[in-house]
């Protein structure tokens, strides 16, 4: 079936420092791919997304590309703050169909 | 601008105990979803409803229940609770007819405690 896999974490960074998330999937074709953040005590919300491959998603700063070559979507900031400090979710979807999440990865940004 | 509203925030239940988890949503989205959240399991797919009378299972239903009389409404309904459903649980909806690729909106989360 199909699956997401992220980065472990948790992970700890200063702030401004650059950041990566890996993320990488196996589906059968090319589904849609997300970035979803979870800040504490809140539901998720959408960062940015990518329906096809090469296609660049990017929001707030954060940016993941579309490759299909190595089924990959991995998150990127060249500076991150604080107030970044949240659990990041990679999540693929066919269509209006449900959205498959990988497991997450914690961030702490101290300062 | 509400969005997605789940009621409670917070719940403790006893084993056997019954309880419903409600969800509402007024962006006049379709598509309406339960998730549960566990550690280190992201999340899954407890079930999920295309429209008004039509429900279906996602990966971990067993123990769960759903009905959607209405465009707004979705609750989630645990008939004998158990420790292993200890949990928080997102309501997410959608666009669907016509929103391809659209975004699921969250709720804040329940979250859920059986002793």
């Amino acid at each position: 079936g199909d699956s997401v896999t992220q980065m472990e974490g948790p992970v700890t960074l200063s702030e401004e420092a650059f950041l990566t998330i890996n993320c990488t999937y196996t589906a059968t074709g090319y589904p849609s791919l997300f970035w979803y953040v979870q800040y504490p005590g809140e539901g998720l919300q959408l960062l940015l997304k990518a329906t096809k491959a090469d296609d660049k998603g990017s929001n707030k700063g954060f940016e993941a590309t579309y490759r299909k070559e190595t089924t990959s979507f991995h998150l990127e900031k060249g500076s991150v703050q604080v107030s970044d400090s949240a659990v990041y979710f990679c999540a693929l979807r066919f269509g209006n169909e449900k959205l498959t999440f990988g497991t997450g990865t914690r961030l702490t940004i101290i300062p | 601008n509400a969005g997605v509203t789940q009621t409670p925030k917070f719940q403790v239940l006893k084993t056997g105990q019954s309880m419903t988890l409600q969800c509402a949503q007024d962006m006049n989205h379709e598509y309406m979803s339960w998730y549960r959240q566990d550690p280190g399991m992201g999340l899954r797919l407890i079930h999920y409803s295309v429209g008004a009378g039509i429900t279906d299972q996602g990966e971990v239903p067993n123990g769960y229940n759903v009905s959607r009389s209405t465009t707004e409404d979705f609750p989630l309904r645990l008939l004998s609770a158990a420790p292993s459903q200890t949990s928080v649980y997102f309501c997410a909806s959608s666009y669907w007819t016509g929103g391809y690729n659209s975004p699921l909106h969250f709720g804040n989360g329940t979250r859920l405690t059986v002793t």
